[in-house]
């Protein structure tokens, strides 16, 4: 079984749209969560961490359930610069491993 | 403030040649990871360094693969012999290593290799 588990996509929104993405981790201990931005033949980057009581950051909400092992990243208005792959990550609980979910891919378009 | 710098960016090979991809981890980070990229599996850990010493290399295919880190500035990994199979994007990260949850990675450019 995968450590991180992803929708692969892809999502075709219209600008404005709000879109959600969900991803589950196997590992009940592990300790910290983010979610990474890639563009096509780029680099990850990072877009957030994901805190256990929910964080936001503009248009852009993460939400952490433990007990389901899931983790939500939420778009609201959509831009067409957020068009991307979008990472899923878990750190295991040596604080040293990441684990990459295999991306959702999100296509906005006018 | 330079970040994570790998080289070279494209590398193209026949199969049978070695190959070694390079990278300077962010000054002052504890951890250099290098991570495999392809659209079948995704991105891979392949092994990682703590203070220049190989922690977990459990993510290595196989001999054919080999790292090394011989300073706190300086990673290589290498195959040899390479496959076309080894046709990849290769990136290189680095990190703090704090054990607190706002840990992050930071990605070099990548290596994209063709194996023909």
């Amino acid at each position: 079984r995968k450590e991180v588990e992803q929708d692969p996509g892809p999502f075709n929104v219209p600008e404005g749209a709000t879109v959600a993405f969900n991803c589950t981790y196997s590992n009940s201990a592990s300790q910290s969560f983010f979610w990474y931005r890639q563009d096509c033949r780029k680099e990850p980057k990072l877009l957030m961490s994901v805190y256990s009581s929910g964080n936001e950051d503009g248009r852009f909400t993460a939400q952490l359930n433990r007990a389901s092992q899931y983790i939500s990243l939420l778009i609201r208005d959509s831009k067409l610069s957020d068009s991307a792959t979008y990472l899923c990550v878990v750190k295991g609980n040596n604080f040293n491993k990441f684990y990459f979910g295999s991306g959702t891919k999100l296509n906005v378009k006018p | 403030d330079a970040g994570v710098i790998q080289s070279p960016r494209h590398e193209v090979t026949e199969m049978g040649q070695e190959v070694t991809l390079r990278c300077k981890p962010i000054s002052g980070h504890d951890y250099l990871f290098w991570y495999r990229q392809t659209m079948m599996r995704g991105l891979e850990l392949l092994i990682y360094f703590n203070n220049n010493v190989p922690i977990d290399d459990s993510g290595m295919p196989e001999d054919r693969f080999s790292a090394k880190m011989p300073n706190a500035s300086f990673s290589t990994l290498k195959i040899q012999p390479s496959e076309p199979r080894d046709s990849a994007v290769y990136f290189c990260a680095s990190s703090l290593g704090q054990r607190t949850t706002k840990e992050k990675l930071f990605f070099g450019s990548g290596t994209q290799l063709s194996v023909l």
